[in-house]
C-alpha cells in the first residue's frame, strides 16, 4: 500500500516568517494530494490540495508544489500568523483511500 | 450543501463494554464513507471504509467492526472495548466512488477506563 512520510515532525517559526513542510509518497499511481490543518481537539480541515496533472497551486498565503518524478510534495506557508499554529497533515490518494503522513506541529512565535 | 454528523461527541466506557458510534451524511447520495481513529498526539489511522450499502473494507484487524445499514449511515461497533481503543474517532465522506477530498465529521472522543 501507499506509504507517506512527512517532515519535520515539529516546526517553530517566528511570526511573519515562512514555514515549509515536506512529504514523500511511495505509490506512483497516487494522483491526489490534500493538506489538512487540525487545531487542538477539532476535526482536520482541508486547506489546499493538488492533483497529479498540476505542479503548483496557490491560495493566498498557502502554496503546494508537487514533483511526480521524485514523488514528493510540499506545503509552503508565507507570512505566518499566530492562527497558523496547528498540526498539519499531508495525504496521498490510492484506490478511494487517503494515506496520511504522521503530521507536523507548527508553532508560530509572536 | 453537505453536512456530516457524529454522535456521541464524547463517551467514557469501562473496559469490556460494548460500543456503538454513529455517523450520518446529509445532502449527498451514495458517498464513500470512512472511519478513522486518532490516538492522543498521533496521526490518522484508517479503520474501515465503504463505497456502498453493505460494502465494508477493513484496514486494520482488531476488535472493531463497521456496518452501513443505509446509504448515508455508517456505524462503528465493538463487542468488548479495550484500553487501547481510547482515542478520537473521526468519520469522513467523499463523493461516490471517487478519489477526492475527504470531509471529516466533528469526531467522537472515546475514553476507555
Amino acid at each position: 500500500g501507499e506509504n507517506v512520510e512527512q517532515h519535520p515532525s515539529t516546526l517553530s517559526v517566528q511570526e511573519g516568517d515562512s514555514a515549509v513542510i515536506k512529504c514523500t509518497y511511495s505509490d506512483s499511481a497516487s494522483n491526489y494530494f490534500p493538506w489538512y490543518k487540525q487545531e487542538l481537539g477539532k476535526r482536520p480541515q482541508l486547506i489546499i490540495d493538488i492533483r497529479s496533472n498540476v505542479g503548483e497551486k496557490k491560495d493566498q498565503r498557502i502554496a503546494v508544489t508537487l514533483n511526480k518524478t521524485a514523488k514528493h510534495f510540499s506545503l509552503h506557508i508565507t507570512e505566518t500568523q499566530p492562527e497558523d499554529s496547528a498540526v498539519y497533515f499531508c495525504a496521498a490518494s490510492t484506490d478511494y483511500k487517503l494515506s496520511f503522513g504522521a503530521g507536523t506541529t507548527v508553532t508560530v512565535r509572536a | 450543501s453537505q453536512t456530516i454528523h457524529q454522535w456521541p461527541a464524547t463517551l467514557v466506557q469501562p473496559v469490556g463494554s460494548p460500543l456503538s458510534l454513529e455517523c450520518t451524511v446529509e445532502g449527498t447520495s451514495n458517498p464513500n464513507l470512512y472511519w478513522y481513529r486518532q490516538a492522543a498526539g498521533r496521526g490518522l489511522q484508517l479503520l474501515f471504509y465503504s463505497v456502498g450499502i453493505g460494502q465494508i473494507s477493513s484496514e486494520v484487524p482488531q476488535n472493531l467492526s463497521a456496518s452501513r445499514p443505509q446509504d448515508r449511515q455508517f456505524i462503528l461497533s465493538s463487542k468488548k472495548l479495550l484500553l487501547s481503543d481510547s482515542g478520537f474517532y473521526l468519520c469522513a465522506w467523499t463523493r461516490t466512488r471517487s478519489t477526492d477530498t475527504q470531509y471529516f465529521g466533528p469526531g467522537t472522543r472515546l475514553t476507555v477506563l
